[in-house]
């Protein structure tokens, strides 16, 4: 099952600029992930934040968690063509599955 | 260097032939975890493994077999592919016997069933 769903669908900036991309579930969780994930290439884990943590930085990312609304956002700033990528949130609930939403893709032009 | 080996990278093949798609990790991990992706509906989860001899159904299991004789090794098997297993598949393992920790991917696995 679908738990995370990632919002909007396609985003298009300019190199420098910031790029937020959002992420909803349904159910409760233990934790939510955000990867990243290349043309052609594996996922790449970008960060994980806790249901207790309300917020994680990682270099230009930044990542929101709201648990009362059921949501995260990703914050990319200084943008970079090399961000162009496709982004997913996956959330780990009682069931201890990881569970992947449709993903977000970024274009990021120079 | 820590990764997740998956062979093939692309495979055609015909309906009902056998086939297998390795996976193999160096980093000591106890999770394994196989995945599809297909357009329009991300990445769905199909077997994983907590770790050896253990093994459970994801969300899509149906017409897949699994395997966990080592740590190092989850082999995915299609025993009669057909066309609907057309698909990216990807490998995946993470530390702790829960995926509530990162995940590390293969490359990939482009199948094509004709």
């Amino acid at each position: 099952s679908q738990q995370g769903e990632e919002d909007p669908q396609a985003l298009s900036i300019q190199e420098g600029e910031n790029a937020t991309m959002n992420c909803s579930y349904k159910t409760s969780i233990n934790n939510l992930q955000w990867y990243r994930q290349n043309s052609g290439r594996g996922l790449v884990h970008l960060i994980l934040i806790r249901s207790n943590e309300r917020e994680k930085h990682s270099g230009r990312l930044r990542v929101t968690l709201d648990t009362s609304k059921k949501s995260s956002s990703l914050l990319i700033t200084a943008s970079r063509a090399a961000d162009t990528a496709s982004y997913f949130c996956a959330t780990t609930g009682a069931n201890s599955k990881l569970t992947f939403g449709k993903g977000i893709t970024l274009s990021v032009r120079p | 260097e820590a990764q997740v080996t998956q062979n093939p990278r692309y495979l055609i093949t015909v309906t009902g032939k056998k086939l297998t798609v390795t996976c193999s990790q160096n980093m000591n991990h106890e999770y394994m975890s196989w995945y599809r992706q297909d357009p329009g509906l991300g990445l769905r989860q199909i077997y994983y493994s907590m770790n050896v001899e253990v093994t459970d159904k994801g969300d899509v299991p149906e017409g897949y077999k699994v395997s966990r004789k080592e740590k190092r090794n989850f082999p995915l098997i299609l025993e009669s592919p057909s066309p609907n297993q057309t698909s990216l598949y990807f490998c995946a393992s993470g530390t702790g016997t829960a995926p509530n920790q990162p995940q590390h991917f293969g490359d990939g696995t482009r199948l094509s069933i004709l």
